[in-house]
């Protein structure tokens, strides 16, 4: 049984290019959170999908930012004009049906973002 | 106040020692607690669950003081692969899946 599947796992891009980081839960789940951990920095929350639908993006920076899960495929975490601070390990999670908690909720290797 | 507080270390000790992290979190209402445990480079991997009552899985014990809003990890007998960073991480809020996590206390076990 697959995990929480991410890609790309290692991403450069240039000041001002877009990234996109996708992610794929794990079979039968269908919550997903991003997460971003900043360097020498804890985890933090940005944004709760279910299929098709945002339930909490109180932790999305205000512009640059959008996340998607469509009815097919994997989650997209997007980030426009990319600037070096945007630099991080983005982690994807993933949980059953019902919304989970720390210890139901199970986290993807990570995508590392290297703006240069 | 930052929301999960942790000593980052390093915490250097060698093997077969006993060592303990220690963690306060600002927010009250928080309503689960966990030790995550995070290597190099690497995703976060729940370690166990935190409860009042206190819990143990093998040479790890947890420990939550809601009074005084801190959690302990204590881990004995050290092994070399016990090195890692350990999270401290609380559920608070309206939606119990927003976990807030610490910056981590990396531990290095020493041959």
């Amino acid at each position: 049984n697959a995990g929480v599947m991410q890609n790309p796992r290692h991403l450069v891009r240039r000041r001002g290019q877009e990234a996109r980081l996708r992610c794929s839960p794990m079979k039968g789940h269908s919550h997903v959170y991003w997460y971003r951990q900043l360097p020498e920095e804890g985890l933090k929350f940005m944004v709760y999908l279910q299929k098709e639908n945002i339930i909490d993006e109180s932790g999305m920076p205000k512009e640059r930012f959008s996340a998607e899960f469509p009815k097919e495929g994997p989650s997209i975490l997007r980030i426009q004009q990319v600037v070096r601070g945007d630099s991080a390990a983005y982690f994807c999670a993933s949980s059953p049906d019902d919304a989970g908690t720390g210890n139901t909720i199970y986290f993807g290797e990570g995508s590392w973002l290297t703006v240069v | 106040r930052k929301e999960v507080e942790q000593d980052p270390g390093p915490f250097n000790v060698p093997e077969g020692a006993t060592v303990a992290f220690n963690c306060t979190y600002s927010n009250s209402a928080s309503q689960s607690f966990f030790w995550y445990r995070q290597d190099c480079r690497k995703e976060p991997k729940l370690l166990m669950s935190v409860y009042s009552s206190g819990n143990e899985d093998g040479r790890f014990t947890a420990q939550l003081n809601r009074a005084s809003q801190y959690i302990s990890l204590l881990i004995r007998d050290s092994k070399l692969s016990d090195s890692a960073t350990y999270l401290c991480v609380v559920s608070s809020g309206a939606g119990s899946y927003q976990l807030t996590f610490g910056k981590g206390t990396k531990l290095s076990v020493i041959p």
